[in-house]
């Protein structure tokens, strides 16, 4: 039973490039998450998707920063025109359909490190 | 709001030492749920521990412990006789139940050293 799948695991782009950060929720699970680690820092939420719908995006950045999770194939977290302060480490969580009175708890995968030069 | 605290950013042992990494929070949910997560040098995140805001007992795992304290909202996490293996970065998490899906909050993390 594979867990929360991301790759590429390291990821090196130019100032001005496009970052692409994909990640494959565990078998069942429906909703991701996204967050980010700066250097020395804890981890920041970003999004919140459930399949073809954006839940919660208050933690994303108002430019550049967009995120999917189709009805086929993974998450993506995308990064346009990047620049150095991109740098850093994306972990993708995943977790079952949520239901009232429930908790489900997140699955992380090992994330991503973006490294923009 | 939620969030969580962890005022200590950085904490060297030496190894077999008793260690406690502080964690405080601030929610106005009367649910919610509260996490450990161990990072270690190789830069996964390792689950260690939820509770729920209703179970206030404490917890013990091999060498790890947790003291759970609604009266003063802290979280802290005991490593007994510790290892350099124990070696990360912890963070403690909070989650509250109206909050969307599963969101968690993470405090800054304490890095924890324990030398030979």
């Amino acid at each position: 039973n594979a867990g929360v799948m991301q790759n590429p695991r390291h990821l090196v782009r130019r100032r001005g490039q496009e970052a692409r950060l994909r990640c494959s929720p565990m078998k069942g699970h429906s909703h991701v998450y996204w967050y980010r680690q700066l250097p020395e820092e804890g981890l920041k939420f970003m999004v919140y998707l459930q399949k073809e719908n954006i839940i919660d995006e208050s933690g994303m950045p108002k430019e550049r920063f967009s995120a999917e999770f189709p009805k086929e194939g993974p998450s993506i977290l995308r990064i346009q025109q990047v620049v150095r302060g991109d740098s850093a480490a994306y972990f993708c969580a995943s977790s079952p359909l949520q239901r009232a009175g429930m908790y489900s708890p997140l699955h992380f995968g090992n994330g991503t490190r973006l490294t923009v030069t | 709001a939620q969030k969580v605290t962890q005022a200590q950013t950085e904490i060297s042992v030496v190894e077999k030492e008793d260690v406690t990494l502080d964690c405080v929070y601030e929610t106005r949910d009367t649910t919610y749920y509260l996490f450990w997560y161990k990072q270690p040098p190789s830069g996964e995140l390792v689950f260690l521990i939820r509770r729920n805001s209703f179970d206030e007992q404490n917890e013990i795992s091999g060498r790890y412990s947790w003291n759970f304290q609604k009266s003063t909202s802290s979280f802290n996490f005991t490593i007994t006789a510790s290892q350099v293996v124990d070696s990360a970065v912890y963070f403690c998490a909070l989650s509250e139940e109206e909050t969307s899906g599963s969101r968690l909050t993470f405090g800054e993390g304490t890095q924890l050293t324990v030398n030979p």
